[in-house]
Order: structure tokens, then sequence, then C-alpha cells
């Protein structure tokens, strides 16, 4: 049982360039989470989707796109990078039920280097 | 700007000794939730409070839920090294979104 996968785990790109991070989890879950993570801002969220073919921003959107075309893949897209995009980036999931903890569960991290 | 304001930022203790983290919101909170984030990993579900005033326990981890639901804490009973980590709560907006404090990152000596 993978839970969540992230890809790549590094990546350096140049000013400008362009790249996707997949997440993928097994869990038939519905809600899927992109988050940054830099040092003392804790976790941001970026975009959020709640099903298969919806997708929503979160705090700090911007210079970032999502699709979430199948339901156990969501990706996050930088279409030309920057340097303040340098972070950690961390996928998360978690299932749809009321009433009961619906806790995050998070792939291991990317770690994106724009230069 | 930050959603849910987190103190301290670091907190370096003797082990054996207490230590204690809050979390305040803005707005009132759907509930709340604590992870676990050990150096190089990945944040790790500890526990999510959702009554008003609720308080809860695992082991030497105390979690408390503000009254007014805008406030939580984490208190640790008599460290040990295996506590070393970044400890974040996460407020839940809405049904869908969750806001993660800055994080207090726990240092235990030996």
């Amino acid at each position: 049982n993978a839970g969540v996968t992230q890809t790549p785990k590094f990546r350096v790109l140049k000013t400008g360039q362009s790249m996707t991070l997949l997440c993928a989890q097994d869990m038939n879950h519905e809600y899927m989470y992109w988050y940054r993570q830099d040092p003392g801002m804790g976790l941001r969220l970026i975009h959020y989707s709640v099903g298969e073919g919806t997708t929503a921003k979160g705090e700090v959107p911007d210079g970032y796109n999502v699709s979430r075309l199948k339901k156990q893949n969501f990706l996050l897209g930088l279409e030309s990078a920057a340097p303040s995009q340098t972070s950690v980036y961390f996928c998360a999931s978690s299932y749809r039920r009321e009433g009961e903890a619906r806790p995050l569960f998070f792939g291991e991290g990317s770690r994106l280097t724009v230069l | 700007g930050q959603q849910v304001m987190q103190i301290p930022q670091y907190q370096h203790v003797q082990e054996g000794e207490d230590f204690t983290t809050y979390c305040n919101s803005s707005t009132t909170l759907s509930n709340i939730q604590w992870y676990k984030q050990r150096p190089g990993g990945h944040p790790v579900f500890l526990i999510q409070l959702v009554k008003s005033g609720e308080v809860k326990k695992q082991k030497r981890l105390t979690f408390q839920f503000g009254e007014a639901k805008k406030n939580s804490s984490l208190h640790i009973t008599a460290t040990q090294t295996t506590d070393v980590g970044t400890y974040f709560c996460a407020g839940l907006r809405g049904f869908n979104k969750f806001y993660f404090g800055s994080g207090t990152k726990l240092n235990v000596k030996p």
C-alpha cells in the first residue's frame, strides 16, 4: 500500500522553465491538496480538489496551475518558474466523511530549487 | 496572510521537561488537527478536536480546543528524544480547507 506518492522528489529548474509535479494516491480519497513549505511559514495551501474534474484556489495560488483528470492523480504545474517558488511541495489527500476525523495523508515531499 | 498563528517558533528543552505549543485563529474553526513532522520527513496526523472545550490525551500528549473554538494547545509531559520534530496545528474552515500554523520546532537534549 503506497499511500500518497509524489514525483519527482528533487528538481532543479532555471528561471522561466516549466515543470509538473505529480501526486498519486491509492486510497480512493476524494480530496487532494497541494501545499508548499517554507522555513518559518508552515504549510501554505496552493490549490485543492474535492473530486475528479474539480479544482479550487488556496492561499497562494499565483504562478501555479492544477488538474485532476483522474480521481487518484493531482498535478501541480509551474508554467514559468521563479526563484520565489523554491520550496518543498507536499501533496496530501483525505477522504470525505462527515462527523469523523478526516486526517490528511501526506506524500514524502518534492524539493524544488529555481535558479 | 497567515490564518492560524502558532507559538513559540522554537523550543529547546532538557529531556524530562514539559513542552507546550499554542495555536490561535482569528476566526472560529470547524475543527483543529495536530500533526508532527520529523526532521526531513512529512507531516503525520496526530489527532483531531471538534467540540468546544474538548480535551484529548495520547499517552504523554494532551490536546485542548478552546471554548470559542479559536485556539488550541498541545502539551507534552516529560519529553523524550523521540519527541523531536516540528508540531503543526491545522484549522479547518468550512468543509475542505485546512490552514496550517507556522509550526513549533521542538529540540530535546538528552
